[in-house]
């Protein structure tokens, strides 16, 4: 069946730049996806990628896309405190239509 | 602002009350889902609708049940809450599901607590 994994944890200085790794497992799924929750709030989406795409930049953010061994990884340059945060990684578009979500990887980011 | 609204954001229930989680969007999206998100874990699909088409993930437990009125609105109920039961349920929206950009959007959450 599907499934996305990621590290839980992730702690880095500020100013330093984070990664935030994810393996999945559906190799139909056309988009992946990074989402950010806040504490007590809803996810928000980060950034995506067309899985025909390897890499995708977005001002301080980096997603590279190895579509042979199913890993996507999430670059954040200079990162912030209020980077602070949980970041899902997601898989759509594949055999089930809806999106698979990993469990999330706190990011933690000390002054 | 288009938005997701989700009401309320606390509800306390006692064990095996009924309770009902509702969801509203302004966004006039197709889809709208309801996930249950469990401390450290993934939120967990429990079911959505595309337009008047309920559809029902297979673990999903008959417990839970949806009504989608209208466009607008979709509710979530827990027909007998047990302790397990309690968890952050979160309702998202989207334009189209499958084979197509799946941005979902999401609702601050309703934490659901059973005494």
């Amino acid at each position: 069946g599907e499934d996305v994994e990621q590290s839980l944890f992730l702690s880095v200085r500020e100013g330093d730049s984070s990664v935030i790794n994810c393996t999945y497992t559906d190799s139909s799924s056309t988009y992946l996806y990074w989402y950010k929750q806040e504490p007590g709030a809803g996810l928000q989406l980060l950034t995506y990628i067309f899985s025909n795409m390897d890499m995708k930049q977005d001002q301080r953010l980096t997603v590279l896309l190895n579509k042979k061994d199913k890993h996507l990884s999430l670059r954040i340059a200079d990162t912030q405190t209020g980077d602070s945060a949980i970041y899902f990684c997601a898989e759509g578009g594949g055999s089930q239509g809806n999106l698979i979500f990993g469990k999330g990887t706190k990011l933690s980011v000390k002054p | 602002d288009a938005m997701v609204i989700q009401n309320p954001r606390y509800q306390v229930t006692q064990f095996g009350k009924p309770v009902t989680l509702s969801c509203s969007q302004t966004l006039n999206h197709n889809v709208m889902y309801w996930y249950q998100q469990k401390s450290s874990q993934a939120p967990k699909l429990l079911f959505h609708y595309y337009d008047k088409d309920f559809n029902n993930e297979a673990d999903t437990p008959d417990n839970f049940q949806s009504r989608r009125p209208n466009t607008s609105f979709c509710f979530l109920d827990i027909r007998s809450p047990g302790l397990g039961d309690a968890a952050m349920y979160l309702c998202a929206t989207s334009r189209e599901t499958r084979n197509a950009y799946n941005e979902q959007f999401f609702g601050p959450g309703t934490r659901l607590t059973v005494l």
